[in-house]
């Protein structure tokens, strides 16, 4: 069964240094989504995206995050200088065609840590 | 304001009891429903979503949930639990009218006790 697959699976940084989290979604899917989930708290939407640009964002997702789809296959998360409020576990998904009706299929998350 | 409220925060339960997970939401219209779950180390996975329709909606691994419009809920349910079902369970609602992001609860982490 096709899956989505996410690496690192751990990621150690430290305080001001970019990362960048990899995602492979499912073949056939058009539309990819980060989440975040800060331990203890709620999965939160961070972005969504379709044909190589964000249709739609949250307020976490600002000038420091970007996503990217630099090839046909990998689909990035990009922190450009780490906050120590940063470190979660971060989800990637990815749904065949738009609307939330449709089923998303997450990965198995990276979990990022912040020194 | 949108959300989705998952009162328990843990919930115990014996091998072979029937289990009960709670799930309301706030929105003006009627939302997409999903039930997720998460086992240590997992990701996400589907167990089960409503539409439109039937009320009662069957899931994997034996469950079922039951939306009803008057209460704002979407409770979870299996008839006798097993071992294997000890997990962290989410709920997510999703509005087209928000486009594509799923809203999920603060979720509920189930223990089974033998």
């Amino acid at each position: 069964e096709p899956e989505v697959t996410q690496t690192p699976s751990h990621q150690v940084t430290q305080m001001g240094q970019e990362v960048i989290l990899r995602c492979v979604p499912i073949s056939n899917h058009l539309y990819f989504y980060w989440y975040r989930q800060i331990l203890g708290q709620k999965v939160e939407f961070l972005v969504s995206f379709y044909n190589n640009e964000i249709s739609e964002k949250s307020e976490i997702f600002d000038d420091q995050f970007s996503v990217e789809r630099p090839d046909g296959s990998n689909f990035t998360l990009k922190i450009r200088s780490t906050k120590l409020e940063d470190s979660a576990m971060y989800f990637c998904a990815s749904s065949v065609v738009r609307g939330s009706y449709n089923e998303q299929f997450f990965g198995p998350g990276t979990r990022l840590t912040v020194l | 304001a949108q959300s989705v409220t998952q009162p328990d925060i843990h919930i115990t339960v014996s091998e072979g009891a029937s289990l009960e997970l709670r799930c309301n939401y706030s929105y003006g219209a009627t939302p997409y429903l999903f039930w997720y779950v998460q086992s240590p180390g997992q990701g996400l996975q589907l167990l089960l979503k409503y539409f439109s329709g039937d009320t009662l909606v069957q899931g994997i691994k034996g469950f079922e949930a039951e939306f009803k419009r008057s209460q704002s809920s979407f409770n979870l349910r299996k008839p006798s639990v097993h071992w294997s079902d000890a997990a962290e369970y989410f709920c997510a609602v999703g509005l087209s009218e928000y486009g594509n992001k799923l809203v999920f609860g603060a979720g509920t982490i189930l223990r089974v006790k033998s």
